[in-house]
């Protein structure tokens, strides 16, 4: 059974440009998360969306942004690119929404702002 | 809000003995679950264990076990004769369960590293 995957693995954007990430979870799974994993800040968790909605947000701006696909597959937007977006964005699935359904992670898109 | 505090950056332990990584949290909740996730170089992030709050019973999974104190609110990884596989960042995570005030994302403590010397 295929895992998480995430695309692209990597991503070289300058400020100011929009970024866009993709994150297809694994078959079954209804929850996707997105996670950043910033030098110095840790894990923050960003967005969590189940069933095609937004479930909840992390301490993020707005212009990080998302959506769910019908097939569940995800995408995460970043606008107004600043250097301190430059990130490992780690995205992870899991069954729906029950708190204590394990989330499985995909090998993560490393963006990085110039 | 809730916060996960893992002490210690970094830890060094011998091939094919026993280590502690230690984990503490902050939560107003009664219903939550705690998990710990290993991160090796590759980044790719693994699930090693996971423990519900309602559950006495510490979680086992092979060589990977955890001392659950609710009251203390301590949530400790043991790990048995370690390997040079385990050689990895391990975070320690909260999630708030979906009564209440429904759930939210993970909350991770700032991670340990840990060394196994040959």
């Amino acid at each position: 059974e295929a895992g998480v995957t995430q695309s692209p693995t990597h991503l070289i954007k300058t400020r100011g440009q929009q970024a866009t990430l993709r994150c297809s979870p694994i078959s079954g799974h209804t929850s996707v998360y997105w996670y950043q994993q910033a030098l110095g800040l840790g894990l923050q968790f960003l967005l969590w969306y189940d069933e095609g909605e937004e479930r909840n947000r992390g301490n993020f701006p707005p212009r990080f942004s998302g959506r769910q696909f019908p097939n569940y597959s995800s995408e995460l937007n970043v606008n107004a690119l600043e250097l301190e977006d430059s990130a490992l964005y780690l995205c992870a699935s899991s069954l729906g929404l029950a708190g204590g359904y394990e989330q499985y992670f995909g090998p993560g898109t490393r963006l990085t702002v110039t | 809000a809730q916060t996960v505090t893992q002490s210690q950056p970094e830890m060094s332990v011998q091939e094919a003995e026993t280590v502690t990584l230690s984990c503490t949290y902050d939560t107003s909740e009664s219903d939550y679950y705690l998990f710990w996730y290993k991160q090796p170089p590759s980044r790719q992030m693994i699930l090693v264990i996971r423990q519900e709050a309602y559950k006495q019973q510490n979680a086992t999974e092979n060589r990977f076990s955890v001392n659950f104190q609710k009251a203390a609110k301590s949530f400790s990884l043991k790990i048995s004769d370690s390997q040079l596989g385990d050689a990895a960042m391990y975070f320690c995570a909260y999630r708030r369960g979906y009564s209440g005030g429904g759930a939210d994302g993970l909350t991770f403590g700032k991670g340990t590293h840990l060394i196994i010397q040959p």
